[in-house]
C-alpha cells in the first residue's frame, strides 16, 4: 500500500529557511500536498503540486518535487514563531474527490 | 473562500450517548466529504468517503454501525458516534471537496468520552 513518511521533528532559529522533507512510495502518486496544523485546529492546505512538476513556489513557501527519487520537500523562508505548527505532506492519484494518504507529520518548532 | 465549517469544536458527554458532529462547505458545494480520526501526536485516519446522496464508503476496520454518516446535502454532512465510549474519544476532522479542488478541512472536533 502507500507510504508517506516524514522526520516527526525540526527546530529552525527564528529568521532562517526552514525545509522540511517528505518520501513516498507509491509511483503512481500525480498530486503531492502540504497541509498545516496549529495546535488544537484542523489541517490548513499550504500548497500542492502536480507530479508533472519539479518547483512551485507561493510567496515564503516553495515546493521541490524528485519524482525519481519520490522525494518532496517544502521550503519556508524567513521563518517565523507564527509557522510553529506541525506540516503534513500528503499524496493522492487523482485531485479532490480521492483520499489523501498522510505522512506521519513534522512538528517544526522555531528558536528565539 | 474554501471554508468548511465544523460543530461542535469541543463535546463531553457520559459513556452510551450519542454524538452527533456536523460538517459544513459554507461557500461551495461540496461533491465530496472525508472523516477522519486523529489519535493524539499521531497523523489523521481516514474513517469513511462520503458523496451527497449516497452511502458512505467506509475504510477497513471502522464499524460502520458505530459511527454513522449522513451526506443529505451538498453542504452538509455529519457524523454520528452511536452508543460512545471512552475509546471513541478522539479529534474528529472533515474535510470537503468541490468541483477541481483540493480538501479544505474543518476546524475538528473534540470528543472526550467519560
Amino acid at each position: 500500500g502507500e507510504d508517506v513518511e516524514q522526520s516527526l521533528f525540526l527546530s529552525v532559529r527564528e529568521g532562517d529557511s526552514s525545509v522540511i522533507n517528505c518520501t513516498y512510495t507509491d509511483s503512481s502518486s500525480t498530486y503531492l500536498y502540504w497541509y498545516k496544523q496549529e495546535p488544537g485546529a484542523g489541517l490548513q492546505l499550504l500548497t500542492y503540486i502536480f507530479s508533472n512538476m519539479d518547483m512551485k513556489q507561493d510567496q515564503r513557501l516553495t515546493v521541490l518535487l524528485n519524482k525519481k527519487d519520490k522525494h518532496l520537500s517544502l521550503r519556508i523562508a524567513d521563518t517565523q514563531t507564527g509557522d510553529s505548527a506541525i506540516y503534513f505532506c500528503a499524496e493522492s492519484r487523482n485531485f479532490g474527490n480521492e483520499k489523501l494518504t498522510f505522512g506521519t507529520g513534522t512538528r517544526l518548532t522555531i528558536i528565539p | 473562500g474554501a471554508v468548511v465549517s465544523q460543530h461542535p469544536s469541543w463535546v463531553i458527554c457520559k459513556s452510551g450517548t450519542s454524538v452527533k458532529i456536523e460538517c459544513r462547505s459554507l461557500d461551495f458545494q461540496a461533491t465530496t466529504m472525508f472523516w477522519y480520526r486523529q489519535f493524539p501526536k499521531q497523523s489523521l485516519m481516514l474513517m469513511a468517503t462520503s458523496n451527497e446522496g449516497s452511502k458512505a464508503t467506509y475504510e477497513q476496520g471502522v464499524e460502520k454501525d458505530k459511527f454513522l454518516i449522513n451526506h443529505a446535502s451538498l453542504t452538509l454532512s455529519t457524523l454520528t458516534v452511536t452508543s460512545a465510549h471512552p475509546e471513541d474519544s478522539s479529534f474528529y476532522i472533515c474535510s470537503a471537496v468541490g468541483v477541481n479542488q483540493p480538501q479544505h478541512f474543518g476546524d475538528g472536533t473534540r470528543l472526550s468520552i467519560l
